[in-house]
C-alpha cells in the first residue's frame, strides 16, 4: 500500500516569508503528527491531528500551525520564517495511539 | 518529564563485528518502546515495538530487548547496508500518547 507522502521534498525560502507543507497519510490512518528534525535538537514534536482536530501540541511558537482535512490529509504552515526554522520536517501517520509511526520522507526546508 | 538517552552517539564497526546500541529511558509508566532506523535524507522507518520487560523482537540481523530501565538493539554480524541512524522512542502511559525520541545512534559498518 502507498506510504506517507510529503510534498514538496525541498524548499528554499527567505526570512520573513511563509511556507506550507503537505502530507498525505496512509489510507485509513486518521492520526497525523508533525515533527521537526535538526542535528542539534533531534526529533521535536510539533502537533498531532486526528479527525480534523488538533489533539496534541508541542512546545513551538504560534508561527507554526497546521490543519487536517476530512480525507485525513494534513498541512502545516510556518509564518514569518526565521533562519532557525531550517530543518527536516517529517510527517507521520499512525493507525492507533499505541501503534508505531509510518513516516514520510520529509520536506527539507532551508531558510536564507 | 519523560527522558530517553541513547548511547553511543556514534559507532563504527567492521563488517561482521557484532555490537549493541543502548536506549535508557525514564518514564512514569511505559506503554511502549519503539525502535526506528533512519537513512540519510529519509524519514525514520519503524522496526520494533516492545511493551514489557523481558520482551524480545528480531528482524534479520537485529534483535531488540527490553528491561525496566533500558532497551538494547543487538546487531549480529552487521553488513554495510545496516549503516544508518537508529532511533529509540518511548510512549508513556496516560497523558498524550506522544512518544519521546532519543537523539539516535549513528552506525557505520565498514566493509
Amino acid at each position: 500500500k502507498a506510504g506517507v507522502t510529503q510534498t514538496p521534498r525541498y524548499l528554499i525560502k527567505t526570512r520573513g516569508q511563509q511556507v506550507t507543507l503537505s502530507c498525505s497519510p496512509i489510507s485509513g490512518h486518521r492520526s497525523v503528527s508533525w515533527y521537526q528534525q535538526t542535528p542539534g535538537q533531534g526529533l521535536q514534536f510539533l502537533f498531532e491531528y486526528f479527525s480534523e482536530t488538533q489533539r496534541n501540541k508541542g512546545n513551538f511558537p504560534g508561527r507554526f500551525s497546521g490543519r487536517q482535512f476530512s480525507n485525513s490529509r494534513s498541512e502545516m504552515n510556518v509564518s514569518t520564517l526565521e533562519l532557525g526554522d531550517s530543518a527536516l520536517y517529517l510527517c507521520a501517520s499512525s493507525g492507533g495511539q499505541g501503534a508505531g509511526y509510518t513516516f514520510g520522507s520529509g520536506t527539507r526546508l532551508t531558510v536564507v | 518529564e519523560d527522558q530517553v538517552t541513547q548511547s553511543p552517539e556514534a559507532l563504527r564497526l567492521q563488517e561482521g563485528e557484532s555490537s549493541s546500541l543502548n536506549c535508557s529511558y525514564t518514564v512514569s509508566g511505559l506503554r511502549g518502546l519503539f525502535w526506528y532506523r533512519q537513512d540519510p535524507g529519509k524519514g525514520p522507518e519503524f522496526l520494533f515495538t516492545l511493551y514489557s520487560a523481558g520482551e524480545e523482537k528480531e528482524k534479520e540481523r537485529l534483535k531488540a530487548t527490553l528491561t525496566k530501565k533500558e532497551s538494547f538493539l543487538h546487531i549480529t554480524a552487521p553488513k554495510p547496508e545496516d549503516s544508518a541512524t537508529y532511533l529509540c522512542a518511548v510512549q508513556a502511559t496516560g497523558g498524550s500518547y506522544i512518544p519521546t525520541f532519543g537523539r539516535g545512534t549513528s552506525l557505520i559498518v565498514h566493509p
